[in-house]
């Protein structure tokens, strides 16, 4: 069965500098997609970003890229010159036929 | 609008009176799942359904029922509900290929 990790159960950083939230995940499945989710304290859930086990380069949108390390199992959301609207908490995900989520990680920026 | 609608938003309940969440979309999507969200374990999968007639266990099914008779519906059945199914539950769907899935506004299930 495919497994999620994130590491990190809270993350802390200024605002304006840029921070890394790690996932690890587990499959035998060569095909797969790789998901990063935001969940404000509102609690809806918020798409950020995409990147597919076959894509060559890192996906990018916006301030948030996805650090693809398809050896390693790992893909870490980094995201750019934070703002005080990032904190929330962000989940990241994997789709082979249905798609499963880690525990998550809460960020918070502070001023 | 294209959404994922979810009823109710809350509900608080009795041990054992069976409930219904209803989950609908209007995108035309295959794939629909339900997740529950619990401090410190993320997002479980309870059921999901890659299309009509179509449903599979996820990680925590225990005490749920899923159907899905029509493509845009989903609902989630609690037949004897119990205080350890109090919890935040999201509705989901998606095209089946690499589309993100697009979340209902959850409901948060109170049993007594």
């Amino acid at each position: 069965a495919q497994k999620i990790t994130q590491t990190q159960p809270g993350m802390f950083v200024q605002e304006k500098e840029a921070v890394t939230l790690d996932c690890t995940y587990d499959t035998s499945d060569p095909s797969y997609g790789l998901f990063w989710y935001k969940q404000p304290s509102s609690g809806e859930m918020i798409f950020l970003i995409y990147q597919g086990s076959y894509d060559q380069q890192n996906a990018t949108e916006g301030r948030y890229s996805l650090n693809f390390q398809k050896a390693r199992k790992s893909a870490n959301l980094v995201i750019s010159a934070s703002q005080l609207g990032d904190s929330a908490m962000y989940f990241c995900a994997m789709r082979e036929n249905d798609m499963r989520f880690g525990a998550g990680t809460r960020l918070t920026v502070k001023p | 609008e294209a959404q994922v609608t979810q009823n109710p938003r809350y509900l608080i309940t009795v041990t054992g009176k069976k409930l219904t969440v209803t989950c609908s979309q209007n995108m035309n999507h295959e794939y629909m799942s339900w997740y529950r969200q619990d401090p410190g374990l993320g997002l479980r999968q309870i059921y999901y359904s890659m299309n009509v007639e179509v449903t599979d266990k996820g990680d925590v099914p225990e005490g749920y029922k899923v159907s899905r008779k029509e493509k845009r519906n989903f609902p989630l059945i609690l037949e004897s509900p119990s205080p350890n199914q109090t919890s935040l539950y999201f509705c989901a769907s998606s095209h089946r290929d690499s589309s993100p899935l697009h979340f209902g506004n959850g409901t948060r299930l109170t049993v007594t």
